[in-house]
């Protein structure tokens, strides 16, 4: 069966320090991943979807970033964090690329990223 | 992309029946219509999803309307583990999903 892997669950880091949060996925393969954040109080926004190695789309432009590196490997990174940054950062990934379109999301539990 | 609305709130009493309404009048012929559910600190969860057909699953049933133009998730006995925020969710031309602020279900005992 399919699991998803994040870590860590929660982080405290102070302003203008780096970020880098991971994803893995295991027992699939050519997943499409996700990075979706949650501010307190509001819906869950996309930040940034790949739909195989190296390739990336940003939905949002923000001093974020995403790389992946390996097929079930999704990084999300920041070089310097703004308060604005906190949240909660969810990764997930749905089906291999033919029937990505409508097959459901797998979300991973998330991490909760203070900033101070 | 097409946009949902959902009653920021219901709430139901345990082991009746929930009916949670979603109007997403913009969506295009070929979306699906998406159910997840998210309880308090964890990620969302997969409920259900359809094209037009009403669907039902082990968790719960959703009944598409025939203009598409709205949907009904029903929890056919709802226990106090069914209490989430509910997000109706259309996918986008990435295949990503678009969530709004979804409903808060709160159950009673």
């Amino acid at each position: 069966s399919q699991t998803i892997h994040q870590w860590p669950a929660t982080l405290v880091q102070p302003v203008g320090s780096p970020l880098s949060l991971e994803c893995t996925v295991e027992g699939t393969s050519n997943p499409n991943l996700y990075w979706y954040r949650q501010a307190a109080g509001r819906g869950l926004q996309l930040l940034f979807y790949s739909v195989g190695i190296g390739q990336i789309s940003s939905e949002v432009p923000q001093n974020l970033s995403a790389s992946r590196p390996q097929d079930r490997q999704f990084i999300l990174s920041s070089k310097k964090l703004l308060l604005s940054d906190s949240g909660f950062y969810l990764c997930a990934w749905s089906g291999v690329r033919k029937s990505s379109y409508n097959s459901p999301l797998h979300f991973g539990n998330g991490t909760r990223l203070t900033v101070t | 992309d097409a946009k949902t609305t959902q009653p920021n709130s219901m709430e139901s009493n345990e082991e009746e029946p929930v009916h949670l309404p979603c109007n997403h009048s913009t969506i295009s012929g070929t979306d699906y219509i998406h159910w997840y559910r998210q309880l308090p600190s964890q990620g969302p969860e997969y409920v259900i999803h359809g094209l037009t057909s009403n669907v039902n699953n082990r968790m719960a049933s959703l009944a598409i309307a025939e203009d598409r133009k709205s949907s009904t998730l029903i929890l056919h006995r709802a226990t106090l583990r069914d209490a989430a925020v509910y997000y109706c969710t259309p996918r986008g031309s990435q295949g990503n999903l678009i969530f709004g602020k979804g409903t808060k279900l709160s159950v009673k005992p």
